[in-house]
C-alpha cells in the first residue's frame, strides 16, 4: 500500500471548519483514500473514503486533488467531540477484507 | 454502522499466564477479522488477518505461537496471548468486515492488557 504523510498535530477552534491535509504522492490508479479517526482509548471510527471524486457524508467532506497525490478531510463545524487522531490511509480496492495500514496520523485538538 | 464488541475491556494478569480476548460481530457475519496492537502514543500495528474457518495470516515479526488466533465462527474471533510478559502490555483492537461490507472495516472498542 502507498504511504501517506500527515502533519503530526493541528489545532482548530470550536465551530470552525477543520481542514486536515494528507499527502499520498505514490498512490496508484486503483487505490482508494480512506479516513478514520480514533478518539482516546477507543477503536478507530470510519469517516469517509474516495477514489478520485470529492465525497461528502454526514460526518465530513473529502477533497482529492486532480492528480490524486493529496487530499483534504474537512470537518465543516468542528466540535469538542471531534478531538481525536485522524488517520489517512491508502488502500488498494474497496473490499473490507483488505487490510488497513495505519500511519502516525494527525492529532486534532478542538479548542473551545 | 455495524457493531463489533470486545471482551474483556480491561484485563490484568501475572507474568507467565495466558489471556484470551474475544472479538464479536453483533449484527453481521464477519468473514474476515483483523487484530491490531497499539502501544501508548503510537499508531495501530496490524498483527494478523483471520478468515473464518482458516488459519490466520500473521504480519512479519509477529510470533504466531505466542499470539494464537482462532476464527471458528462468522461472529467470533479470539486472540490468546500465551505466556504473557510485561512487554505484551498494550491496547489490543480487533476489526471485522463482512461479505457485503465493501467500504469499511468495523472496529471494536479495544482491550487494554496489563501484564504485571
Amino acid at each position: 500500500d502507498a504511504k501517506t504523510t500527515q502533519p503530526p498535530s493541528m489545532d482548530c477552534a470550536e465551530g470552525r471548519a477543520a481542514n486536515l491535509p494528507c499527502n499520498h504522492s505514490t498512490i496508484s490508479g486503483n487505490e482508494y483514500v480512506y479516513w478514520y479517526r480514533q478518539i482516546h482509548s477507543q477503536g478507530p471510527q470510519y469517516i469517509i473514503h474516495g477514489l478520485k471524486n470529492n465525497e461528502t457524508n454526514e460526518m465530513a467532506s473529502l477533497i482529492i486533488t486532480e492528480d490524486r497525490k493529496s487530499s483534504t478531510l474537512i470537518l465543516p463545524h468542528a466540535t469538542l467531540r471531534d478531538t481525536a487522531v485522524y488517520y489517512c490511509i491508502v488502500r488498494g480496492g474497496i473490499q473490507g477484507a483488505q487490510k488497513l495500514v495505519f500511519g502516525q496520523g494527525t492529532r486534532l485538538t478542538i479548542n473551545p | 454502522g455495524a457493531v463489533v464488541s470486545q471482551h474483556p475491556s480491561r484485563v490484568i494478569c501475572k507474568s507467565g499466564t495466558s489471556v484470551k480476548i474475544e472479538c464479536r460481530s453483533l449484527d453481521f457475519q464477519a468473514t474476515t477479522m483483523f487484530w491490531y496492537r497499539q502501544f501508548p502514543k503510537q499508531s495501530l500495528m496490524l498483527m494478523a488477518t483471520s478468515n473464518e474457518g482458516s488459519k490466520a495470516t500473521y504480519e512479519q515479526g509477529v510470533e504466531k505461537d505466542k499470539f494464537l488466533i482462532n476464527h471458528a465462527s462468522l461472529t467470533l474471533s479470539t486472540l490468546t496471548v500465551t505466556s504473557a510478559h510485561p512487554e505484551d502490555s498494550s491496547f489490543y483492537i480487533c476489526s471485522a468486515s463482512g461479505p457485503n461490507s465493501y467500504n469499511e472495516q468495523f472496529f471494536g472498542p479495544g482491550t487494554r492488557l496489563t501484564v504485571l
